[in-house]
């Protein structure tokens, strides 16, 4: 069965200093990989995705992510981080064998010091 | 506005009361999935519909949960007799029709969610 851990629970980083957030995955083939961004009280809106290909993908609010499959990981990455991008962060794995379902990792809360 | 649209966004009931969530998915999208999200934990997939289909429900609770999408209106989860343990966000998603390419080819994979219903039992 497919799984994701997201290894830090919470992390905290000052304005314009540079963002990692971490995904580990457990798929037995080539995965379909998201991130996704929730803000307080909100859904989830997606940040990225990766399906084959160039394995550096570009998302939406200045985010990336780097697909390595020799460390099973799809780290999330944002040189510079802004206030606005306090949130939860979830890193997701697809199921490439039907439908749509995705398996969530248990999220990275990121809070950001002015 | 065409996104996915839930309601109510909050909900109370207290235990032994019947709790039911609507989800209506953007417009176009003929996929609805459920997810629940338990505090301080992550999404977890709950209920897959296609019209008038359950596509795969291997994430409900055996009892007094039940997911329905019907032919018309919203897709519904409906839990009976809730349970303290019940309380947690409820999300709904959705996607266009899902297709193959070819045989274990890609599909969008991209799921469009809603704002939640939160469901407090007291």
């Amino acid at each position: 069965a497919q799984s994701v851990t997201q290894p830090d629970i919470h992390i905290t980083v000052s304005e314009g200093a540079s963002l990692e957030l971490r995904c580990n995955y457990s798929y037995g083939a080539t995965p379909y990989l998201f991130w996704y961004v929730q803000s307080p009280g909100q859904g989830l809106q997606l940040l990225l995705k990766y399906f084959s290909g160039d394995t550096l993908v570009q998302g939406i609010k200045g985010f990336e992510a780097e697909f390595k499959r020799s460390q099973s990981s799809f780290n999330l990455r944002k040189p510079s981080v802004h206030w606005s991008d306090a949130a939860e962060y979830f890193c997701a794995v697809g199921d490439t064998g039907g439908g749509n379902k995705l398996t969530f990792g248990t999220g990275t809360q990121l809070k950001v010091e002015l | 506005n065409a996104g996915v649209m839930q309601n109510p966004r909050h909900l109370v009931r207290r235990r032994g009361q019947e709790a039911r969530l609507r989800c209506s998915p953007m417009k176009g999208h003929s996929h609805v999935y459920w997810y629940r999200q338990l505090p301080e934990e992550g999404l977890k997939f709950m209920v897959y519909l296609q019209k008038e289909n359950i596509i795969d429900e291997s994430g409900m609770p055996k009892e007094r949960f039940s997911a329905e999408f019907p032919k018309e209106g919203p897709s519904i989860l409906r839990i009976q007799q809730v349970v303290r343990g019940d309380s947690a966000a409820y999300f709904c998603a959705s996607s266009p029709k899902y297709y193959r390419e070819n045989a274990g080819g890609p599909s969008s994979g991209e799921l469009f969610f809603g704002e939640g219903s939160r469901l407090t039992v007291l």
